[in-house]
């Protein structure tokens, strides 16, 4: 089963407004990355951010990292309606057997309204 | 450079019987890690490849098993299909540098239908 939980389940905006979704994990990590995956299909890999970092930023998007908290976010600027798509946040766990085992969060479904 | 590709992208089966899945990586890839997805159970890793040795596996039955060749491709098996292995099995490969770079790649996923 899942050990990470992404909020909210769902969200819906409107073109060129922000999205910004969350995700919380339990266990010390080596990264964490975030993946997009349009209708049941592959997952895109959009960001890695590693345990040491704080921020990362790739084009319109940004991921913070708080391992304090063991918490991250996905934030999606001036959104476009191909935005529209599951979004899951995955950790690797330093408890893990593999550094490349990955425990994916629940996702969030983001609907970019046109 | 090409990504991950996995055949068939689309299989129907019946219970009892048994499937085998394929995955070629991206070129210079050497991990290959195979996850089920399903609505009730989400994501889940099933077993991980490196140099055609199994390094890493999930909380899966014997009746989920891999294998990878020399080339770095590698291919799941699983027999006594059961209505519950009815997924998306999605392939992802890295180039296992450490663990700071472990980016996984995945391919567009085997729909498995069991019936």
């Amino acid at each position: 089963s899942q050990q990470g939980e992404e909020d909210p389940q769902a969200l819906s905006i409107q073109e060129g407004e922000n999205a910004t979704m969350n995700c919380s994990y339990k266990t010390s990590i080596n990264n964490l990355q975030w993946y997009r995956q349009n209708s049941g299909r592959g997952l895109v890999h959009l960001i890695l951010i590693r345990s040491n970092e704080r921020e990362k930023h790739s084009g319109r998007l940004r991921v913070t990292l708080d391992t304090s908290k063991k918490s991250s976010s996905l934030l999606i600027t001036a959104s476009r309606a191909a935005d529209t798509a599951s979004y899951f946040c995955a950790h690797s766990q330093i408890s893990s057997g593999s550094a490349r085992q990955l425990t994916f969060g629940s996702g969030t479904q983001l609907t970019v309204l046109p | 450079k090409a990504g991950v590709t996995q055949t068939p992208r689309y299989l129907i089966k019946t219970r009892g019987q048994q499937v085998t899945l394929s995955c070629s990586p991206i070129s210079g890839h050497r991990s290959v890690s195979w996850y089920q997805q399903t609505p009730g159970q989400g994501l889940q890793f099933l077993f991980e490849y490196f140099s055609e040795t199994q390094r890493n596996k999930g909380n899966f039955p014997g009746r989920f098993s891999g294998r990878q060749f020399s080339n770095s491709r590698s291919e799941m098996n699983v027999s006594t299909l059961e209505l519950g292995d009815s997924a998306l099995y999605l392939c992802a490969s890295s180039l296992a540098f450490g663990t700071g770079r472990n980016e996984q790649f995945f391919g567009p996923g085997t729909r498995l239908t069991v019936l």
